[in-house]
């Protein structure tokens, strides 16, 4: 199947700086790509949608000045978290969609100390 | 907006026997009901989906079963293996491109 390549695979940062995540399709044009959050022993939460060349929709209660998300290119996306505090400590996992089927990234573990 | 259910929330088994895994769904216009294995600290993989013109879909040792009218579907994993302990999830979209609503997630604990 298609690859979705997200990383890092885990980052640790400290509480106030910015944490940029990457996801990439590899051998496929992405026109939409998705962000989902997901705590521990919890479901993943989507955060936000985002299509290529347009601004990202974000879900209810999802800041999306804390969270922004670019989708610059067909076969990458980018979410940061911006000004990092530990409650946004979490695992991320982008989903991109290649037709009509989409494939997970392997997902980020952030840890904010 | 669909609303999805998933249980149980944890199962244990013994290896060889069968799992069952429900999930119900609110929106009639969901179409596409993927399940996936998470594995800790890994994304999510998918494992078998169905569409909603089938009503049974098999893979070897895992089945789904959907029943459109009552508006839910189950998982069922056969002959199971201590490899098969993870946590799985089902959800429900419109389509396969489309942001997918995930139940909460079984833990599935197979001892051997």
């Amino acid at each position: 199947g298609a690859v979705v390549s997200q990383h890092p695979s885990r980052v640790i940062c400290k509480s106030g700086t910015s944490v940029k995540i990457e996801c990439r399709s590899l051998d496929f044009q992405a026109t939409t790509m998705f962000w989902y959050r997901q705590f521990p022993k919890k479901s993943l939460m989507l955060m936000a949608t985002s299509n290529e060349g347009s601004k990202a929709t974000y879900e209810q209660g999802v800041e999306k000045d804390k969270f922004l998300i670019n989708h610059a290119s067909l076969t990458l996306s980018t979410l940061t978290v911006t000004s990092a505090h530990p409650e946004d400590s979490s695992f991320y996992i982008c989903r991109s969609v290649k037709g009509t089927e989409a494939f997970f990234g392997q997902g980020t573990r952030l840890t904010v100390v | 907006g669909e609303n999805v259910e998933q249980h149980p929330s944890t199962l244990s088994v013994q290896e060889g026997d069968s799992a069952v895994i429900k999930c119900t769904y609110s929106d009639s216009a969901s179409n596409y009901f993927p399940w996936y294995k998470q594995e800790l600290g890994k994304g999510p993989q998918l494992i078998i989906d169905i569409r909603s013109n089938v009503g049974e879909k098999k893979d070897q040792r895992i089945a789904v079963t959907l029943n459109k009218t009552a508006k839910h579907f189950s998982l069922h994993i056969t002959e199971t293996q201590p490899e098969d302990s993870a946590v799985y999830f089902c959800a429900a979209s419109d389509q396969a491109g489309t942001a997918l609503i995930f139940g909460k997630g079984t833990t599935l604990s197979v001892s051997s």
